[in-house]
C-alpha cells in the first residue's frame, strides 16, 4: 500500500525567512505532485514532477523530486503572507494505474507578516 | 486548462435526507472521475473511482450503498449521499483525471478538481 507522508504538519513561519517542506513516499513512482489548498477552497495545481531529479520553480516556490530517495522537496524563499496556505503532495499510485493519486496529510503554512 | 464544475457548492440538509452532488466536465470528456472527502483539517481522501458507463469502484471501507455514484455521460458524474447523517458532514471534492505529455514517456496525470462541495447535515 502506498503512502505519503509530509512534514512538518504545520508550519508558521516569518515574512522573508526561507523553510523547506518534506515530501516521502513508500513505492517507486516517477510522478508527484504539488497542490495548494486556501481555507474553504478546493485544490490548485502548483507543480508535476516527473522525472529523477526534476526541478521546478514558480515565484517564491521550489519543488524538486529524488525518485531513489522516494523524496520531494517544496522550498519556499523569502516567504510572504499571501502563501498562508495548506500545501499537499500527491503521488501516482501504481494500484490504480496511472490516473490514481494517493494525498499525503497536507502541510499548513502560516506566514506572520 | 481544462474546467470541472460542482454543484450544488454548499448544502446543508436534514439527517435521514439523501443529497445529490454533481460534477461536470466542462471542455473535456471524461470516461473517469474520482470522488473524494475532506475532513476539516485532514488530507484528500479518495472515497470512488467512477466510470462511464460501469460500475462505480469503491475504496475499501466506503459504504456503496450509502455513496450512490452515477457517470451516465463522458461530462457527468454524480454522487449521492442517501440518508445522510450528521458524521456525513464533510468537504466533498471531485475531479477528473486527463493525460498530458506529448513526449513519450513523459506522459503524466494531471487532475483537474472541482471547486467542491461543503455538505453539512443537521
Amino acid at each position: 500500500e502506498l503512502k505519503v507522508e509530509q512534514n512538518p504538519l504545520f508550519l508558521s513561519m516569518q515574512e522573508g525567512k526561507n523553510y523547506t517542506i518534506y515530501c516521502n513516499y513508500s513505492t517507486t513512482s516517477d510522478r508527484l505532485y504539488w497542490y495548494r489548498q486556501d481555507p474553504g477552497k478546493s485544490l490548485e495545481s502548483l507543480f508535476v514532477l516527473l522525472s529523477n531529479g526534476a526541478v521546478k520553480q514558480e515565484g517564491r516556490l521550489m519543488a524538486s523530486l529524488d525518485t531513489k530517495a522516494r523524496l520531494s522537496t517544496l522550498h519556499i524563499t523569502a516567504a510572504v503572507h499571501d502563501l498562508s496556505a495548506t500545501y499537499f503532495c500527491a503521488v501516482d499510485n501504481p494500484s490504480g494505474g496511472y490516473q490514481k493519486v494517493t494525498f499525503g496529510i497536507g502541510t499548513k503554512l502560516q506566514v506572520i507578516p | 486548462g481544462a474546467v470541472v464544475s460542482q454543484h450544488p457548492s454548499w448544502v446543508i440538509c436534514k439527517s435521514g435526507t439523501s443529497v445529490k452532488i454533481e460534477c461536470r466536465s466542462l471542455d473535456f470528456q471524461a470516461t473517469t472521475m474520482f470522488w473524494y472527502r475532506q475532513f476539516p483539517k485532514q488530507s484528500l481522501m479518495l472515497m470512488a473511482t467512477s466510470n462511464e458507463g460501469s460500475k462505480a469502484t469503491y475504496e475499501q471501507g466506503v459504504e456503496k450503498d450509502k455513496f450512490l455514484i452515477n457517470h451516465a455521460s463522458l461530462t457527468l458524474s454524480t454522487l449521492t449521499v442517501t440518508s445522510a447523517h450528521p458524521e456525513d458532514s464533510s468537504f466533498y471534492i471531485c475531479s477528473a483525471p486527463q493525460i498530458s505529455g506529448s513526449i513519450p514517456g513523459s506522459a503524466y496525470n494531471e487532475q483537474f478538481f472541482g471547486p467542491g462541495t461543503r455538505l453539512t447535515v443537521l
